[in-house]
């Protein structure tokens, strides 16, 4: 069964900090990638998405994430973290040929202290 | 203003009770999630449905039915063989086949 990994439970961090979250799925063959993102108090919201094309992609409030195929991986980054990111961050994988349906990692908790 | 609605959002039910938690999308979209958020589990699919009068068994779907009459609307139920039924519920919808979901604020069912 396909499964999705994401190496940190808990991540603490200063303001200005780089940040990187490690996401890993199990899957070989064709995926879709996502990274959501929670806020206190509200919605999961989309941050950011990999379907094809350059395996470096771009979100919003300044996030990216790298795929690299050969380690079946698709990371988080953002140079420099604010107070306002801190939020529990889940990445989940599509497989290609599974129409819609999307396997969570179990989220990494950012708390980013001022 | 388009989006997913989830009533109630805060829900108590006694042991041995059916509860039914609502969900209303008007984005047009035909399929539609129920997920289940525990902490350090991240969400995992109970059912979803990818058009109407259609629904499949997601990943922990004992315990729960779902219904899909209309296309704007996913009603879940869970129902009192759900061994452990409280958690946050994560209704969602696609528009996508690659699996773009915009999700509703969820409810918080606890079970006394």
């Amino acid at each position: 069964a396909q499964s999705v990994s994401q190496h940190n439970h808990h991540v603490i961090l200063s303001e200005a900090a780089s940040l990187e979250l490690g996401c890993n799925y199990s899957y070989g063959g064709t995926v879709n990638l996502f990274w959501y993102v929670q806020y206190p108090g509200q919605h999961l919201q989309l941050l950011l998405k990999y379907f094809s094309g350059d395996p470096l992609v771009k979100g919003i409030k300044g996030f990216e994430a790298e795929f690299i195929k050969s380690k079946f991986s698709f990371n988080l980054r953002k140079p420099s973290v604010q107070w306002s990111d801190t939020a529990e961050y889940f990445c989940a994988v599509n497989r290609g040929t599974s129409y819609g349906k999307l396997t969570f990692g179990q989220g990494t908790i950012l708390t980013v202290h001022p | 203003d388009g989006g997913i609605t989830q009533s109630p959002k805060y829900l108590f039910r006694k042991e041995g009770q059916n509860v039914t938690l609502s969900c209303e999308q008007n984005l047009n979209h035909d399929a539609m999630y129920w997920y289940r958020q525990d902490p350090g589990q991240g969400l995992r699919l109970i059912y979803y449905s990818q058009i109407v009068n259609d629904f499949q068994k997601g990943d922990i779907a004992e315990g729960y039915s779902v219904s899909r009459e209309k296309k704007e609307s996913f009603p879940l139920t869970v129902t009192s063989a759900q061994k452990n039924p409280t958690a946050f519920y994560l209704c969602a919808s696609s528009e996508d086949r690659a699996g773009t979901q915009y999700f509703g604020p969820g409810t918080r069912l606890t079970v006394l």
